[in-house]
């Protein structure tokens, strides 16, 4: 069974403040993890992604990898109102296709 | 411009009727995918493809049809036989590997 949880939130956080996304997965065997952002209407955009165990910082936006747990988190540091969206974690399975998606945590950053 | 490009934005289906939905790349991936949103929902494969000519069903493949006679389109056919058709179509292309997918802008399909 394939499964990726996430948080369906939301979760409001205030402007500046860091907000901490997480998403757990079943198949022990899954190779990568992606964190795509889509705002309401539009389609998913790609923003963080992570292969290895540990951290992987880009700007504002942190991954967390932790393949033991089978954990994947996703910070986003000082949170701005253009933050506020969907955030979907997904993972390749072992056979290496076709992304298995979360439902997404709904972020909502307040002025 | 580079990308994926899907067309229509928006799609009105009639009863008994099938609709196909556009899906073009130029970013020359081998792999392409088509997905299925609905409110408050993840995305859920439909078919994937990852080579010209051959194409997989995904999790939700009944009353969809695929095509993939070149690498650059992977249009998909929504038929009479999916009776409830209404969601947010999305085409990504990419992904073999540890590599990310990335997707076009979507299809938005209604039934009138």
């Amino acid at each position: 069974q394939k499964e990726v949880e996430q948080n369906s939130g939301p979760l409001s956080v205030p402007e500046g403040a860091i907000a901490s996304l997480n998403c757990t997965y079943s198949d022990r065997g899954s190779q990568s993890f992606f964190w795509y952002r889509q705002y309401s209407g539009k389609s998913p955009e790609l923003i963080m992604f992570i292969y290895s165990n540990g951290d992987k910082e880009d700007g504002r936006f942190t991954a967390q990898l932790n393949k033991a747990s089978q954990y994947v988190s996703l910070l986003i540091r000082d949170s701005q109102p253009s933050d506020s969206a969907t955030y979907l974690c997904a993972v390749t399975p072992p056979s290496g296709y076709a992304l298995n998606f979360g439902k997404g945590t709904s972020l909502l950053v307040t002025p | 411009d580079g990308g994926i490009t899907q067309s229509p934005k928006y799609l009105f289906r009639k009863e008994g009727q099938n609709v196909t939905l556009s899906c073009e790349q130029n970013l020359n991936h081998d792999a392409m995918y088509w997905y299925r949103q609905d409110p408050g929902q993840g995305l859920r494969l439909i078919y994937y493809s990852q080579i010209v000519n051959d194409f997989q069903k995904g999790d939700i493949a009944e009353g969809y049809s695929v095509s993939r006679e070149k690498k650059e389109s992977f249009p998909l056919t929504v038929t009479s036989a999916q009776k409830n058709p209404t969601a947010f179509y999305l085409c990504a292309a990419g992904g073999q590997g540890s590599q990310p997918q990335h997707f076009g802008d979507g299809t938005r399909l209604s039934i009138l």
